[in-house]
């Protein structure tokens, strides 16, 4: 059975532009949450989804948007890409709740690199 | 708001010990959940284990048990039995949960790495 997938595994933007990063579930996991984690640093939250509603959301500027698509896999946009978006972007998917837990796995992450 | 302390940059341990991990966190709700996560060099994070605020005993799971001291907010991790493979970041973190908003706040410390020596 497939883990938590996240494509791409690295990537390299420049200041300015958009990204876009993916995350495909365990399968029968309804529920996608996407965390950052700079570099030395704990992980924040950026967002949860479940059964492709908004169902959390940290602090993070209106540059960042997610959805979740109706088999669950989900997408993360950040626009106007600054340097201190450089970091790993981490997704986790679970069966439902808070996204944390016995029953939430998540991926290897996606590094962001902004120059 | 909510804060996670975790004062152990990095810590050593001889393999077969036993290694207490510090975490206290600040929170005005009265109900929330605490998680210990294990970050290996690889990236994934790996759950570990959950106590409750109103849980009344620790919360243990293996070799993992937490050290609940809810008056003075501390939520320690104790491994017992050290392996090199726990050689790895440990994150701790706080959940509340806002009833009726369906939202929630969640809260990781900076972590500690911890290191185990053969």
């Amino acid at each position: 059975d497939a883990g938590v997938t996240q494509s791409p595994t690295h990537l390299i933007k420049t200041r300015g532009q958009q990204v876009t990063l993916r995350c495909s579930p365990i399968s029968g996991h309804k529920s996608v949450s996407w965390y950052q984690q700079v570099l030395g640093q704990g992980p924040q939250f950026i967002f949860q989804y479940y059964e492709k509603e908004e169902r959390g959301r940290g602090n993070f500027p209106d540059r960042f948007s997610a959805r979740q698509f109706p088999n669950y896999s989900s997408e993360l946009n950040v626009n106007a890409l600054l340097l201190g978006d450089s970091a790993l972007y981490l997704c986790a998917s679970s069966l439902g709740g808070t996204g944390l837990g016995t029953e939430a796995f998540f991926g290897q992450g996606t590094r962001l690199t902004v120059v | 708001a909510q804060k996670i302390t975790q004062t152990q940059p990095g810590m050593f341990v001889q393999e077969k010990e036993a290694v207490t991990l510090d975490c206290t966190y600040d929170t005005s709700d009265p109900s929330y959940g605490l998680f210990w996560y294990k970050q290996p060099s690889s990236g994934e994070m790996i759950f570990l284990i959950y106590q409750g605020s109103y849980d009344q005993q620790n919360a243990t799971e293996g070799r993992y048990s937490l050290n609940f001291q809810k008056a003075r907010k501390s939520a320690n991790l104790v491994i017992s039995a050290s392996q090199l493979g726990d050689s790895a970041m440990y994150f701790c973190l706080v959940l509340t949960i806002r009833s009726g908003a369906g939202s929630y706040q969640l809260t990781f410390g900076k972590g500690t790495k911890l290191s185990v020596i053969p």
